[in-house]
């Protein structure tokens, strides 16, 4: 148990769909990240949200759309996905105003598009 | 291209033996790198770090050595554990990246009883 938590575990949605997937940490940090990990790939980073505010967008699809709230949650909305977007979705939070802090991740949204 | 590479895929070794992963960077601003370990269905969590004003750092079983003129890091672990099987990946960050880290692609470690 790592304070940062996802639901859903396991996603199956087709293309048409509109679905979110939900991070809450329960850490006090104010950093949060949404990861995408693909077979055999490493992890890539889609957004981080520092301070409620995005500040990194790293060239992802608009089909994916962040929202955070508070400092605590972190949103990912999804629609129109295609097949290549399934994947294992990694939440992550990070306490800032220092280089040596750790991110703490959660456990993951399996997510198959069909 | 991969600014963190993990060169080996997967890794076998035999419970008690030590076990030896390897990663090699790019990118001489990488100041901080740090392993973390993942476990089927669970997501990674943090292991181990090293600063690159230290060549060694050690806790417990688990040692980081960090060779920056050859841009290389290298996790050991001893005596090796059945409990240690899982996936390990390296990451980096600079301060230039922001609240950003790079991650390594793993290497799965399975110890053998």
């Amino acid at each position: 148990e790592t304070g940062v938590t996802q639901t859903p575990r396991h996603l199956v949605m087709g293309m048409t769909n509109k679905k979110s997937l939900k991070c809450e940490q329960h850490l006090g940090h104010n950093a949060m990240y949404w990861y995408k990990q693909s077979a055999k790939k490493p992890l890539e980073l889609m957004f981080v949200y520092s301070l409620e505010e995005r500040v990194e967008n790293n060239s992802v699809p608009s089909r994916f759309s962040p929202e955070c709230p508070n400092s605590s949650h972190l949103f990912l909305h999804l629609h129109t996905l295609q097949p290549e977007d399934s994947a294992l979705y990694l939440c992550a939070s990070r306490r800032t105003g220092g280089p040596y802090n750790e991110q703490f991740f959660g456990p993951g949204t399996r997510l198959t598009v069909l | 291209d991969q600014q963190v590479k993990q060169n080996s895929p997967s890794l076998s070794v035999q419970e008690g033996r030590i076990s030896i992963l390897n990663c090699d960077y790019t990118n001489s601003m990488f100041d901080y790198f740090l392993w973390y370990k993942k476990y089927p269905a669970e997501g990674p969590t943090f292991l181990i770090s090293i600063s690159s004003i230290k060549d060694k750092n050690e806790d417990g079983r688990f040692t980081v050595f960090l060779n920056k003129s050859a841009k290389h890091l290298s996790l050991h672990i001893v005596p090796s554990q059945p409990g240690d099987s899982a996936v390990y990946f390296c990451a980096a960050r600079a301060d230039n990246y922001g609240q950003n880290f790079v991650f390594g692609p793993g290497t799965r470690l399975s110890v053998l009883p």
